[in-house]
């Protein structure tokens, strides 16, 4: 079975811009969360979509926005990219979600630098 | 809110020392608790998961996890370290009060020395 899918693995872009990141979850995972690593802050928690819902969400302002389409694959976007947006997003698919008894299985990351 | 805590960002043992990596938890007892393993340039993996079947959880590449709740530990140990095992460790918790969202640690960098 195919792991989860994370395009492009590294990005490089400049403050102001917008970003679109995308995730293609295990077949059959219908739960996708996205999360924020950088070495200051850890993990960070963006949001988790199950069927197309938004069903969580982290503190993070509304720059940051995602969506799941009907084959569970997700984006996520961020706009007007700032230098401390520059970090490994990192997207975790499950099959029931909310990640109480359904462990996450990970991608390898998106690396993100804003210049 | 649920929190947890990992003693130490960094832990450095000898090839085939103990690992221990310490974990401690706040509150009440979670249902449900996790170690995952990130290698260098790479995507968390799952080494195991608490579910209240068992204290002692077995994961993968040998390690072990041993649930106490007096102390509200999962602290996660190895017998004996590879080179192999250098990577970050990841302990989280499942917080009933935010729809079972993972509260996660601030990881342990851990470094084998030769």
């Amino acid at each position: 079975k195919a792991g989860v899918t994370q395009t492009p693995r590294y990005l490089i872009k400049t403050r102001g811009q917008q970003v679109t990141l995308s995730c293609s979850p295990i077949s059959g995972h219908r739960s996708v969360s996205w999360y924020q690593q950088t070495p200051g802050q850890g993990l960070q928690f963006l949001f988790e979509y199950f069927s197309e819902t938004q069903r969580n969400k982290g503190n993070f302002p509304g720059r940051f926005s995602g969506r799941q389409f009907s084959n569970s694959r997700s984006e996520m976007n961020v706009s007007t990219l700032e230098l401390g947006d520059s970090a490994l997003y990192l997207c975790a698919s499950s099959l029931a979600g909310g990640s109480g008894n359904s462990p996450l299985h990970f991608g390898n990351g998106t690396r993100l630098t804003v210049t | 809110a649920q929190s947890v805590t990992q003693l130490g960002s960094h832990v450095s043992v000898s090839e085939g020392a103990l690992v221990l990596l310490r974990c401690n938890y706040s509150s009440s007892v979670p249902p449900y608790l996790f170690w995952y393993v990130q290698y260098p340039n790479q995507g968390l993996q799952l080494l195991l998961k608490y579910t209240s079947a068992a204290t002692l959880v077995k994961g993968i590449n040998g390690f072990e996890a041993e649930f106490k709740k007096s102390e509200t530990s999962f602290h996660l140990t190895k017998p004996s370290a590879h080179m192999s095992d250098a990577a970050e460790y990841f302990c989280a918790v499942s917080d009933r009060g935010s729809n079972y969202q993972l509260i996660w640690g601030a990881g342990t960098k851990l470094i084998i020395k030769p």
